[in-house]
């Protein structure tokens, strides 16, 4: 199946300050991808979704100027969590659809584990 | 009400026994309908997509009663590697681009004890 990865997979940091994650589809082309955060014993929650080359939307809740998406190319979307704070710990996990196959399958990243003290 | 509502468990079930668990989703124009299995502190996997007609993949079947709005997943012949937490996940459908992200359940436990 497609592959999906996500760096970095665990990270620990300052309150206040800003967490890069990135997400790459390593053998197909994403034309939407998708970010979620799943907290302890709760479900995944959709926080936004990116296609490539224009504005991420963001579900509703979501602070977009907190939670920055760039989807610079078919392969690559980056999530930028600003000036972190300890509610913002959490295990993000992105998806990617195949933009060739036109189904709906998501196929998920490993996800980043982000504690901020 | 929630969109989409599982049986949390734990289901505990003995090796070799045959365990059902079901979901309900409360959006009728859902399209999309899947199962997917979560280790701990790991990402979803796609375990089965679920279709009209019902689908078996192996040990395992899923059905959908689209008039009730109900999916299930049953397992046969369990074993110890079933122990995840399983998924029960809808897209309101494939529009090609736009904000159709899952939505997911929080996921039934499932313990398979040997």
């Amino acid at each position: 199946g497609a592959v999906v990865s996500q760096h970095p997979s665990r990270v620990i940091c300052k309150s206040g300050t800003s967490v890069k994650i990135e997400c790459r589809s390593l053998d197909f082309q994403a034309t939407t991808m998708f970010w979620y955060r799943q907290f302890p014993k709760q479900s995944l929650m959709l926080m936004a979704t990116s296609n490539e080359g224009s504005k991420a939307t963001y579900e509703q809740g979501v602070e977009k100027d907190k939670f920055l998406i760039n989807h610079a190319s078919l392969t690559l979307s980056t999530l930028t969590v600003t000036s972190a704070h300890p509610e913002d710990s959490s295990f993000y996990i992105c998806s990617a659809r195949d933009g060739e196959t036109r189904t709906d399958t998501q196929y998920f990243g490993p996800g980043t584990r982000l504690t901020v003290l | 009400r929630k969109e989409v509502e599982q049986d949390p468990g734990p289901f505990n079930v003995p090796e070799g026994a045959t365990v059902a668990f079901n979901c309900t989703y409360s959006n009728s124009a859902s399209q999309s309908f899947f199962w997917y299995r979560q280790d701990c502190r790991k990402e979803p996997k796609l375990l089965m997509s679920v279709y009209s007609s019902g689908n078996e993949d192996g040990r395992f079947t899923a059905q959908l009663n689209r008039a009730s709005q109900y999916i299930s997943l049953l397992i046969r012949d369990s074993k110890l590697s079933d122990s995840a937490t399983y998924l029960c996940v809808v897209n309101i459908g494939y529009s090609g681009g736009g904000a159709d992200g899952l939505t997911f359940g929080k996921g039934t436990h499932l313990i398979i004890q040997p």
